[in-house]
Parts: C-alpha cells; structure tokens; sequence
C-alpha cells in the first residue's frame, strides 16, 4: 500500500464550479499536509500548508485535514481554467523530514 | 515566495556521457535539497536528500554511484547523472527547504534526454 493516495483523475468540471480534491494516507505520524498544483513541464508549487488537523483558506483555496479519518481535501471555489493542472498532495512527519507525495489529481476546468 | 532554480532546462546528452544539473536556491539559504525524477503522468519520485556539507541520503533503489549528488553551499546543490544511457531520460526536479523555516519550494525542474 502506499503511503499516501490518490484519484489521479482526470476530473473536468466547468468554469465557476466547486472543485473538491481528496487523498488518504496511511501513515498516523504524518503531521505536515501540503498541497501542490503542478502544470505540465513544470516544477509543483506550493499551494498550501497545513500543520495537524483542522482547516486552512487562502483566497479561493480551502485545506481541511482530518487526521482521525487520516483524510486531506483541498477545496477550490469559483475554479477557473487556469486552475487546470495537476494536483499533488503531499505529507511529512516532522517538519525536517522528507516529503511524500501522492500520484497527483489531474484537473481540467472547461470555460 | 522563495525562488528556486535549476539549470538546465532542458539538456540532450549522448549515452555514456555525464550530465550535471544545478538547483539553486535564489533569496534564501536551504540546508536541505531534495532531488526528485518525475515520468509522464506519475508523480514524483524521490531520489535522494541532500544535507549542505555532508553526504546525501538515498532512496532505496537509487545507484548511488549513478547519481552522484552534492551539496557544497547552502544555496548550491548538483545532480550528476554518471554514464547516462536512455532510460535514464526524465524530468528531474529539486526542492530546498527553507534554512530557518520548513517551507519546501521546487525548481522548475529539468529535463533530460539521452540519445
């Protein structure tokens, strides 16, 4: 099993739609929850970063993680055709240790 | 937010030949450099951990002596690709974390093709 899942997609939603992203982990010592957005032939930048369980906004970007259910959305609002990329989420244990990704979510927003 | 860069972009090597990649981290000092090799439409898979000043930690799997990674400064760290045949062609990608935080940026990666 891998440490850290997810539906690779693709996923298309219209322009304007909610767009709700999900991963698992298997690991309970995962402590730091990042999410990274990644257009192709490009290096992932970071979107979010979230410490333990709870809830994070950053402009239309929403991180929620649920550590009992071990369970990491991100949530896009308003999703524009720029948001189409692929997205990966990613955990760590401490915040010096190495980082684990997913297999990354692919999304396409149509105008 | 913080720059991290790698060169080449791109670089066309022939096989049997050494190909050096650079990540540079621009506006901040990075005492971990990760490197990573990515394959259409998979995700990233880490290569190695790279420590400023000391020897860099490999992933189970990964030929050390292939790729022989150092990390001289802590803005500075290269991936060498030693004798480089075609299945080695990929995008390799490196990130840095940032020296008095625990944000991880990546560079734009590079890709690498042998012939």
């Amino acid at each position: 099993q891998k440490e850290v899942e997810q539906d690779p997609g693709p996923l298309s939603v219209p322009e304007g739609a909610i767009v709700s992203l999900n991963c698992t982990y298997s690991n309970s010592a995962f402590q730091y929850f990042m999410w990274y957005r990644q257009y192709s032939r490009k290096g992932p930048e970071l979107l979010m970063y979230t410490y333990s369980s709870g809830n994070k906004e950053d402009g239309r970007f929403t991180a929620q993680v649920d550590k009992s259910s071990k369970y990491i959305s991100l949530f896009i609002r308003d999703s524009q055709p720029s948001d189409s990329a692929t997205y990966l989420c990613a955990c760590m244990k401490t915040s010096y240790d190495k980082v684990i990704f997913g297999p990354g979510t692919s999304l396409s927003v149509i105008p | 937010g913080a720059v991290v860069s790698q060169h080449p972009s791109r670089v066309i090597c022939k096989s049997g030949t050494s190909v050096k990649i650079e990540c540079r981290s621009l506006d901040f000092q990075a005492t971990t450099m990760f490197w990573y090799r990515q394959f259409p439409k998979q995700s990233l898979m880490l290569m190695a951990t790279s420590n400023e000043g000391s020897k860099a930690t490999y992933e189970q799997g990964v030929e050390k002596d292939k790729f022989l990674i150092n990390h001289a400064s802590l803005t500075l760290s290269t991936l060498t690709v030693t004798s480089a045949h075609p299945e080695d062609s990929s995008f390799y990608i490196c990130s840095a974390r940032v020296r008095t935080g625990n944000t991880i940026y990546f560079g734009e990666g590079s890709w690498l093709t042998v012939v």
